[in-house]
């Protein structure tokens, strides 16, 4: 397993605009996924992508996946103040299942 | 979708305690369940990995003597400090993976503070 690298560690921005937050690893991958994480609650699983996917969306969220640069970025488009989290990538390499998490992204979006 | 659920959501004991914290899927078996810390302003770390039926697996530097881990069916996992101490305070948090999909499914968490 190895562990994720989240780029920038913390953004603030405005309700409206958009979020978008990179994640680089170090080996080949099976699958990355994405994770939120409110203050003193427990992961919620947003997105995973595969390695031959190049790109997902679910409702406001967009992910991409570039398996020759190893880098993954999740794009969070018109921001609520809800969105205020952190944020996780977990690259999975798959077979053991365990995920390491990285220091992960804090997101603040101003009312 | 698959649910998981800590039980307590909180506890306070004395040092030199004992606490067992449970890690239930609701709705879907899980072989296999994780075991995580978290600090303060910091990120998860692994603790262990709970397969149902057999002996966990701990990572590196996390004494198993301490944390003991049961996996008694396919959707319940405990662990339990044992004589905890101040520094055992933390944010635990399990997960499960549902069988048949890559997808780990985290827990609400449980803090413990230790007096």
């Amino acid at each position: 397993s190895q562990q994720g690298e989240e780029d920038p560690q913390a953004l603030s921005i405005q309700e409206g605009e958009n979020a978008t937050m990179n994640c680089s690893y170090k080996t080949s991958i099976n699958n990355l996924q994405w994770y939120r994480q409110n203050s003193g609650r427990g992961l919620v699983h947003l997105i995973l992508i595969r390695s031959n996917e190049r790109e997902k969306h679910s409702g406001r969220l967009r992910v991409t996946l570039d398996t020759s640069k190893k880098s993954s970025s999740l794009l969070i488009t018109a921001s609520r103040a809800a969105d205020t989290a952190s944020y996780f990538c977990a690259p999975d390499q798959g077979g053991s299942e365990k995920l390491v998490f990285g220091k992960g992204m804090k997101l603040t979006v101003n009312p | 979708g698959a649910v998981v659920s800590q039980h307590p959501s909180w506890v306070i004991c004395k040092s030199g305690t004992s606490v067992k914290i449970e890690c239930r899927s609701l709705d879907f078996q899980a072989t296999t369940m994780f075991w995580y810390r978290q600090f303060p302003k910091q990120s998860l770390m692994l603790m262990a990995t709970s397969n149902e039926g057999s002996k966990a697996t701990y990572e590196q530097g996390v004494e198993k003597d301490k944390f003991l881990i049961n996996h008694a069916s396919l959707t319940l996992s405990t662990l339990t400090v044992t004589s905890a101490h101040p520094e055992d305070s933390s944010f635990y948090i399990c997960s499960a993976t549902l069988l048949g999909t890559d997808t780990q499914y985290f827990g609400p968490g449980t803090r413990l503070t230790v007096l």
